[in-house]
């Protein structure tokens, strides 16, 4: 089965650029698409497709995808971004598989 | 508005049978890939299962023989039929729906429900 590689916890002070990364095998051959679920809230939708952004969302959420790596960018980071982060793709041994999740805190 | 509300978590004895919904609005379910997704307490997202807008069914093999995703049109509502009951399978489970532009396998979530909690202890 397929499996994606996220690193439990990332920090950042407010302002700056937070980086989150999603590791998997020759992850760049497919579609890599990011969650933000802040506690007792459903998932939402921030980045699908490698890098596109769903209306609503601010601009500061980036992605990008290359290699055996995904990294979700979120520039100028603010206090309400601190949240839990989840990259998913699809799979054909797997379906769909979503990362471990990143706790991104904001200093 | 597209809307997904779910229903019918509880409390349940392991060996236990549960059926979850999901009510939909804002859109036909039978035309749309329909997904579970499960959150044990304090742990990541894991899909559960999915339903294709032609039917087909699929499921993670952690629940494979035990759980049954369905559909019913007439009232735009998906399904989880939930049997052999594990304390594992102690979990918020959500609906969504899957979406995609140019290639359905790499499907994505752009809406969720809110959840409904299944706790499964003697």
């Amino acid at each position: 089965s397929y499996v994606l590689t996220q690193p439990p916890s990332v920090s950042v002070a407010p302002g700056k650029t937070a980086r989150i990364t999603c590791g998997g095998n020759n992850i760049g051959s497919k579609s890599v698409h990011w969650y933000q679920q802040k506690p007792g809230q459903a998932p939402v939708l921030v980045i699908y497709y490698d890098s596109d952004r769903p209306s609503g969302i601010p601009e500061r959420f980036s992605g990008s995808n290359s290699g055996n790596t995904a990294t979700l960018t979120i520039s100028r980071v603010e206090a309400g971004d601190e949240a839990d982060y989840y990259c998913q793709v699809w799979d054909s041994s797997s379906d769909v598989v979503f990362g471990g999740g990143t706790k991104l805190t904001v200093l | 508005e597209v809307q997904l509300v779910e229903s019918g978590g509880g409390l349940i004895q392991p060996g236990g049978s549960l059926r979850l919904s999901c009510a939909a609005s804002g859109f036909t379910v039978s035309s749309n890939y329909m997904s579970w997704v499960r959150q044990a307490p304090g742990k990541g997202l894991e899909w559960v299962s999915v339903i294709y807008s032609g039917g087909s069914t699929y499921y993670a093999d952690s629940v494979k023989g035990r759980f049954t995703i369905s559909r019913d049109n007439s009232k735009n509502t998906l399904y989880l039929q939930m049997n052999s009951l594990r304390a594992e399978d102690t979990a918020v489970y959500y609906c969504a729906r899957g979406a995609y532009y140019y290639d359905p396998r790499q499907y994505y979530f752009d809406y969720w429900g809110q959840g409904t909690l299944v706790t499964v202890s003697s």
